[in-house]
């Protein structure tokens, strides 16, 4: 069974950093690209980032573009997102995301980050 | 980045069918058999409903169905039954540059 957990979530202030993981398991991870979509409190889905397979090319929306990193570590079956410069609308749950070639096939749960003073 | 444009409700009567648009670009949907929808109920993840257009996953009801005509790609619901009601997102991959683009969500009302 796929499963993808979410964690690094929580309260920071405006300008403040934070870096979110998730533990995937169920698939052979260094086969398949992540991604980070992002939902603000009552609004839609946003893409956010992807990482390839073997990490070696990465994608930003032009809205974290510069304050962002994805990375993942594949020996540890474990994807990051390390969010620097926060701003309020930054503020959102976080999903983790399996990719699978045309579509995502599987979703975390989600975090919460809360980018506020 | 625009996201692509879906209503923003749709409703219908147990039994009827109702589909739901997600107009795009030239750029996104008009380029490229890749959109994908999402069915996601109230403080739960995305689940994967339809991809490639019109491929069902398996265990996704026969109920779901999708379609694409030009720049705007559909979603049917035949049969609602009560447990269809949810937000639905539609996805489309956007090139290389922009990588995917969302619509903006459409709330089905079972009424």
């Amino acid at each position: 069974e796929v499963q993808l957990v979410e964690s690094g979530g929580g309260l920071v202030q405006p300008g403040g950093s934070l870096r979110l993981s998730c533990s995937a398991s169920g698939f052979t991870f260094s086969s398949y690209a992540m991604h980070w979509v992002r939902q603000a409190p009552g609004k839609g889905l946003e893409y956010v980032s992807a990482i390839r397979s073997n990490g070696g090319s990465t994608y930003y929306a032009d809205s974290v573009k510069g304050r962002f990193t994805i990375s993942r570590d594949n020996s540890k079956n474990t994807l990051y997102l390390q969010m620097s410069s926060l701003r309020a609308e930054d503020t959102a749950v976080y999903y983790c995301v399996k990719g699978d070639r045309s579509h995502f096939d599987y979703w975390g749960q989600g975090t919460l980050v809360t980018v506020s003073s | 980045q625009s996201a692509l444009t879906q209503p923003a409700s749709v409703s219908g009567s147990p039994g009827q069918s109702i589909t739901i648009s997600c107009t795009g670009t030239s750029s996104d949907v008009g380029s490229y058999n890749l959109v994908s929808w999402y069915q996601q109920n109230p403080g739960k993840a995305p689940k994967l409903m339809i991809y490639e257009v019109s491929k069902r996953p398996s265990g996704v009801s026969n109920r779901f169905s999708g379609s694409k005509s030009g720049n705007t790609a559909s979603l049917t619901i035949s049969g609602l039954q009560a447990e269809d009601e949810a937000d639905y997102y539609c996805c489309s991959y956007a090139g290389s540059t922009t990588n995917w683009v969302f619509g903006g969500g459409t709330k089905l009302t079972v009424l």
